[in-house]
């Protein structure tokens, strides 16, 4: 069974641009959720969606958004883009609770 | 909310070395925790998890055991190898989404031969 898919897998953007990450969970999970991981630290909560609904919303700023859409894909959306957005932005997605499994990112850096 | 410290690494060992990554929480309760790896280049995936106190969580030769006196759910193994190197991620759930998770910093080690 394929596990969780995210692209673009690197991406380059200058400041002030727009952004659209994807995200597809393994078959048969409802919930996904995104993490910023900063180099040298740890994955930050960004959002976590189950069932299309947003259920939790870490301290992150109005510039960044997501949706889930039925197939339970989901996509963030950064917009007017800082350098300090540059990181690895990890997409992981669970049965609705336990265990969560991670793709291996997009990397993004803005220039 | 609830939250994890990790001691700080890099964390360098010879292989057959004995490692233990510590690993303290604040709480509400008693919830789940988790260490999770992340390989050079790739996403994170789960070690091992504990789901209440006294719980031990094992896989790949690796333990944690959970312990609500101490709060702590320090990494352990035995005998490490040079296939362990890696960065390792104490976690917990987010109190504000139940199904996601707040992480450690991540202690990195390196295993020479």
């Amino acid at each position: 069974d394929a596990g969780v898919t995210q692209s673009p897998t690197h991406l380059i953007k200058t400041r002030g641009q727009h952004v659209t990450l994807r995200c597809s969970p393994i078959s048969g999970h409802k919930s996904v959720s995104w993490y910023q991981q900063v180099l040298g630290q740890g994955p930050q909560f960004i959002f976590q969606y189950y069932e299309k609904e947003e259920r939790g919303r870490g301290n992150f700023p109005d510039r960044f958004s997501a949706r889930q859409f039925p197939n339970y894909s989901s996509e963030l959306n950064v917009n007017a883009l800082l350098l300090g957005d540059s990181a690895l932005y990890l997409c992981a997605s669970s049965p609705g609770g336990g265990e969560l499994f991670f793709g291996e990112g997009s990397r993004l850096t803005v220039l | 909310g609830n939250s994890v410290t990790q001691m700080e690494g890099p964390v360098t060992l010879s292989e057959e070395a004995f490692l233990t990554i510590n690993c303290t929480y604040t709480a509400t309760g008693y919830p789940s925790l988790f260490w999770y790896v992340q390989y050079p280049g790739e996403g994170l995936q789960l070690l091992l998890k504990a789901t209440k106190a006294d719980d031990k969580g094992s896989n790949k030769g690796f333990e944690a055991t959970y312990r609500k006196e101490t709060t702590s759910f320090h990494l352990e193994k035995g005998s490490v190898q040079v296939s362990d190197s890696a960065v390792y991620f104490c976690a917990l759930p987010n109190l504000d989404s139940g199904y996601a998770l707040n992480f450690g910093k991540g202690t990195s080690l390196l295993v020479t031969p």
